[in-house]
């Protein structure tokens, strides 16, 4: 069954310092997510993107974040420079389309610790 | 805005049935979704509900009331791998595709 991948599974960085999440999502989906869960909450929206460019993205998603789909199959989330509460795992999903009944498909996240 | 409050632990017993509500407060609503997360994994597709009534999916089904703004997962036959968080989910607006999660319910299935 087709997945969504992230890489790398676990990361730890400086504070200041910047981070390039990675994701394949699953190969004929058009709609790609970001999303990030602190430790023991709930899981918060980040960004969309559709069609080369963002479609949304929540107010979380500053100045410090991007989202880049560089080739045909890889989607990135750079955050520039990591502050201490960047500290989350960071989920990357997509989905074949959307609204309504679309299921978005998770990846199985990138631990982000910055110390 | 949204919100999703849902109760934030519930215990049950294995082989039993339990039933996890969830109640929204959305500026537009464009279905109700339920997701399972097993610690340290993914969010992972459950079940949805458009309309009013009661959808059901092998052991699990998912019901919703609109004018009540209020749903439902019930967890039927409960087996221990049913241990999990499991999170409602709202879509954030019209024309949105981003997912809005509740506060998640932490299911702890017991001997």
């Amino acid at each position: 069954e087709p997945e969504v991948t992230q890489t790398p599974s676990h990361q730890v960085t400086q504070m200041g310092q910047e981070v390039i999440l990675r994701c394949v999502p699953i190969s004929n989906h058009l709609y790609f997510y970001w999303y990030r869960q602190i430790l023991g909450q709930k899981v918060e929206f980040l960004v969309s993107f559709y069609n080369n460019e963002i479609s949304e993205k929540s107010e979380i998603f500053d100045d410090q974040f991007s989202v880049e789909r560089p080739d045909g199959s890889n989607f990135t989330l750079k955050i520039r420079s990591t502050k201490l509460e960047d500290s989350a795992m960071y989920f990357c999903a997509s989905s074949e389309t959307s609204g309504g009944q679309e299921t978005q498909y998770f990846g199985p996240g990138t631990r982000l610790l910055v110390l | 805005g949204q919100s999703l409050e849902q109760p934030s632990e519930v215990t049950a017993v294995e082989g039993a049935i339990v039933q996890i509500n969830c109640t929204y407060q959305t500026s537009g609503f464009y279905g109700l979704s339920w997701y399972q997360q097993h610690d340290g994994g993914a969010p992972t597709f459950l079940s949805y509900n458009a309309l009013d009534g009661l959808e059901e999916t092998g052991r699990f089904s998912s019901f919703l009331s609109r004018s009540d703004s209020y749903g439902y997962l019930l967890l039927q036959e409960l087996q221990m791998k049913d241990s999990a968080s499991y999170f409602c989910a709202v879509r954030a607006g019209a024309g949105a595709n981003n997912l809005f999660f509740g506060t998640g319910t932490r299911l702890t299935v017991i001997p």
